[in-house]
């Protein structure tokens, strides 16, 4: 079975642009959580969805914005980009909401801002 | 708050040597704490995990223990190999099922 895919793998811009990233979870998983990891730190959790709702959302910006389909893949919106934006985007997938489903994460989305 | 601390990297090592990596955290509750490592160009595996005081996690010859009264999950191999060579990052899950990440430990393994 394949494991949560995300495109694209690179992607450069510059600032004040807008960019949409993709992420499509495991075969059968409900949610789908975003997470922010800039270089050299931990990743830092931006949203989650369940069901096509909002989960929870993390301490960014109202630039940041996501959805979810009715397929459960998701996208990441950020408007108005700047240079601190630069950093590796993760997408997890778990069955559900449950405090015990484990998280399978993408190989994430490199993002540059120039 | 809930929080994650980790011994900061990059940690080198010779092969079949011993390695601890320290982990503390500060939470509300009796969290889930999780070892992930991320090999090179790739994403994050979950490596081990510990969901109550005492649990040990272990998988690929690494081991957790959570630490309830030392608020810690070290993590411990007792022979580490090249291809053990990644990094690191310690996490708890809080109530709402969000992940926290600590700062991540760069190891590298020398032949």
């Amino acid at each position: 079975d394949a494991g949560v895919t995300q495109s694209p793998t690179h992607l450069i811009k510059t600032r004040g642009q807008h960019v949409t990233l993709r992420c499509s979870p495991i075969s059968g998983h409900k949610s789908v959580s975003w997470y922010q990891q800039v270089l050299g730190q931990g990743p830092q959790f931006i949203f989650q969805y369940y069901e096509k709702e909002e989960r929870g959302r993390g301490n960014f910006p109202d630039r940041f914005s996501a959805r979810q389909f009715p397929n459960y893949s998701s996208e990441l919106n950020v408007n108005a980009l700047l240079l601190g934006d630069s950093a590796l985007y993760l997408c997890a997938s778990s069955l559900g909401s449950a405090r015990n489903n484990e998280q399978f994460f993408g190989p994430g989305t490199r993002l540059t801002v120039l | 708050g809930n929080s994650v601390t980790q011994m900061e990297g990059p940690v080198t090592l010779s092969e079949e040597a011993f390695l601890t990596i320290n982990c503390t955290y500060t939470a509300t509750g009796y969290p889930s704490l999780f070892w992930y490592v991320q090999y090179p160009g790739e994403g994050l595996q979950l490596l081990l995990k510990a969901t109550k005081a005492d649990d040990k996690g272990s998988n690929k010859g690494f081991e957790a223990t959570y630490r309830k009264e030392t608020t810690s999950f070290h993590l411990e191999k007792g022979s580490v190999q090249v291809s053990d060579s990644a990094v690191y990052f310690c996490a708890l899950r809080r109530r709402d099922d969000k992940i926290i990440f600590g700062k991540g430990t760069r190891l590298h393994i020398l032949p």
